[in-house]
């Protein structure tokens, strides 16, 4: 299994542009969870789906789109980027199993920078 | 709401010394708690994790937390510092175990003095 990758690994936006952020994972689970990672402020969660077809906001969702058409992938849309959305983003997907082998796992990240 | 406060943004201990990163939490209903930890330019790995089933929480590394409700803790503690377990560790809550809703303290950068 290649668990959750994430593309791109670097980016760099221009304030305006648009650009979406890969998250794809080979474990069939059910929830799926974007966060960013900003210094002093540990993750917080961005938007989150609990499965095909169904998302629902975070703690800090403007800016940002989500949609979740197959099980595999989660897709995190910025529509116009600015320069507070620079940041490192994480996926993260888990399933609804026992709470002895539960375990959310995490891609390697996503560096944006929008200047 | 949940949430927790990580005490210490950066600590250090020397090499075979005693590891403890503090965290407390704070929620309306029986919360599930995680440690996680990150490794420059990485995700995030889970280290141990308490679903209610037993107050001490062995994982990982040799890490391991102790529940405790009477002073809603969840502290992280390690016998014996490795310089390998230079990184930041991230303590998190949630109400369920499904868990797509972290709610994650402000992280504790550790380092370890040869």
């Amino acid at each position: 299994n290649a668990g959750v990758t994430q593309t791109p690994k670097f980016q760099v936006l221009k304030t305006g542009q648009s650009m979406t952020l890969q998250c794809a994972q080979d474990m069939n689970h059910e929830y799926m969870s974007w966060y960013r990672q900003d210094p002093g402020m540990g993750l917080r969660l961005i938007h989150y789906s609990v499965g095909a077809g169904i998302t629902d906001q975070g703690e800090v969702p403007n800016g940002y789109n989500v949609s979740r058409s197959t099980t595999e992938d989660f897709p995190l849309r910025l529509l116009s980027a600015a320069p507070s959305q620079t940041s490192v983003y994480f996926c993260a997907s888990s399933y609804s199993g026992l709470a002895d082998t539960y375990e959310q796992y995490f891609g390697p990240g996503t560096r944006l920078t929008v200047t | 709401a949940q949430s927790v406060t990580q005490l210490g943004s950066h600590v250090s201990v020397s090499e075979g010394a005693l590891v403890l990163l503090r965290c407390n939490y704070s929620s309306s209903v029986p919360p599930y708690l995680f440690w996680y930890v990150q490794y420059p330019n990485q995700g995030l790995q889970l280290l141990l994790k308490y679903t209610s089933a037993a107050t001490l929480v062995k994982g990982i590394n040799g890490f391991e937390a102790e529940f405790k409700k009477s002073e809603t803790s969840f502290h992280l503690t390690k016998p014996s510092a490795h310089m390998s377990d230079a990184a930041e560790y991230f303590c998190a809550v949630s109400k369920s175990f499904g868990n797509e809703k972290l709610t994650f303290g402000t992280g504790t950068r550790l380092t370890i003095i040869p």
